[in-house]
């Protein structure tokens, strides 16, 4: 069964879409977390979730918006795609209570704008 | 904000070498830290991992060191093999939420 899985894998859209991509994991962990990877391989976080809750939100432009249904789940929508959105964005999820433990990774979405 | 960099983005080794992978911090109410390993198409994975209360540990053929004194540590990899080529991600925490990673460092092993 695969952890933290998130969909799609591969995402090629034009500039001025909207777009969602979906993340699950199966862990029973309370913090779930979105990254954004460069070209450079580069890997910063967007967003943090726990319980339910934001509890850090980077400088991130608010055309970026994370939707917690339930403590699974962590979606990240992005509304009018731009250029500089093309990125490789990770979901992951962790056992929070205040202090960093392993950080489990899914795959990774490829999104592209065109 | 606090960071964590890598000296190095790429270093490249022959097959059977010994790689050592640099991560300098910043935060000194770091306390934990881990050491990922992120292979191509996929997303990162744990590798080790290191309590600020110790300055050595020992996994399967990875070793991290620990100098608090200088915000430094280090991933070392005995015996390279192909399958260690990698970006290398080491990662810190400091009692937040907030699991803080670096540019990372792309691992070459040549056979």
């Amino acid at each position: 069964d695969t952890a933290v899985s998130q969909t799609p894998k591969y995402l090629v859209t034009q500039m001025g879409n909207d777009k969602s991509i979906k993340c699950e994991q199966n862990l029973g962990h309370d913090t779930m977390y979105w990254y954004k990877q460069d070209s450079k391989k580069f890997l910063k976080i967007m967003f943090s979730y726990n319980n339910k809750e934001l509890i850090i939100n980077e400088t991130v432009p608010n055309r970026f918006s994370p939707k917690s249904p339930d403590k699974a789940h962590l979606n990240l929508h992005i509304n009018s795609l731009e250029l500089g959105d093309s990125a490789v964005y990770f979901c992951a999820s962790t056992q929070g209570g205040g202090r960093v433990n392993t950080i489990y990774f899914g795959e990774g979405s490829w999104l592209t704008v065109v | 904000g606090e960071s964590v960099g890598l000296h190095l983005p790429t270093l490249s080794v022959q097959e059977g070498d010994n790689s050592i992978i640099n991560c300098a911090y910043s935060n000194s109410a770091s306390d934990y830290f881990i050491w990922y390993k992120q292979e191509s198409g996929k997303g990162p994975q744990f590798i080790i991992d290191i309590r600020s209360n110790m300055d050595k540990r020992q996994g399967q053929r990875v070793t991290v060191l620990l100098n608090k004194t200088v915000k430094h540590l280090s991933l070392q990899i005995a015996a390279t093999q192909p399958g260690d080529s990698a970006v290398y991600f080491c990662a810190e925490g400091g009692g937040s939420y907030i699991p803080t990673f670096g540019r990372g460092t792309s691992l070459i092993v040549h056979p």
